[in-house]
């Protein structure tokens, strides 16, 4: 079955690029009309959606990060990643990706996102 | 952006009983676009209920959603141990897609 897996840093500076890869194994990400999305949690329990890619490259992202965001996907590899620019505190969170057929039906495990000095 | 509302913050039951949660819109959720989500510590959220009323693959069929428009509901028919969890609703009608804040179910 499909699965979802997060890397990268667990830790970023204020004012650099927090930078996340999502593997896919058990399917092909260009397989199907899914959506690849990224969504974070906050520590107080609060789910926010970033974006999402689809296989071809298109994105869509939330209008209150877009001027940060960037959400490549890599078909090659069977990744997608996630560049989020100038963090601040305010983006410390558990970053999630999750494969999207309207609602996210699939979710990887999740990685903790520190930003801090 | 569509904010939605989900009542009560906790809900405090015992095995065996019906839990009823609810999620209300600030603006109509076009088609029913209206998904449940149950999370447990340590996990990432877990798809219940999509389309409003429609579960997901292998979710027991104590689990039901209803609603249309702005209210929505989840009901869960006799409790086990394990649907003790926080529940998020989400609706992916309009963009940005949003989530509630989360109805934490514990065991009274």
């Amino acid at each position: 079955q499909v699965q979802l897996q997060e890397s990268g840093p667990g830790l970023v500076k204020p004012s650099q690029t927090l930078s996340l890869t999502c593997t896919v194994s058990g399917g092909s990400i260009s397989g199907g009309s899914y959506y690849w999305s990224w969504i974070r949690q906050y520590p107080g329990k609060g789910l926010e959606w970033i974006g999402y890619v689809s296989y071809s490259g298109s994105t869509y992202y939330n209008p209150s990060l877009k001027s940060r965001v960037t959400i490549s996907v890599d078909t090659s590899k069977n990744q997608f990643s996630l560049k989020l620019n100038s963090v601040t505190a305010a983006d410390t969170a558990v970053y999630y990706c999750a494969r999207t057929v309207f609602a996210f039906d699939i979710w990887g495990q999740g990685t903790m996102v520190t930003v801090s000095s | 952006e569509i904010v939605l509302t989900q009542s009560p913050g906790t809900l405090s039951l015992s095995p065996g009983e019906r839990a009823t949660l609810s999620c209300r819109a600030s603006q109509s959720v076009s088609s029913s676009y209206l998904a449940w989500y149950q999370q447990k510590p340590g996990q990432a959220p877990r798809l219940l209920i999509y389309g409003a009323s429609s579960r997901a693959t292998g979710i027991p069929d104590r689990f039901s959603g209803s609603g249309s428009g702005t209210d929505f509901t989840l009901t869960i028919n006799r409790l086990e141990p394990e649907d003790f969890a926080v529940y998020y609703c989400q609706q992916y009608g309009s963009s940005p897609r949003t989530f509630g804040q989360g109805t934490k179910l514990e065991i009274k």
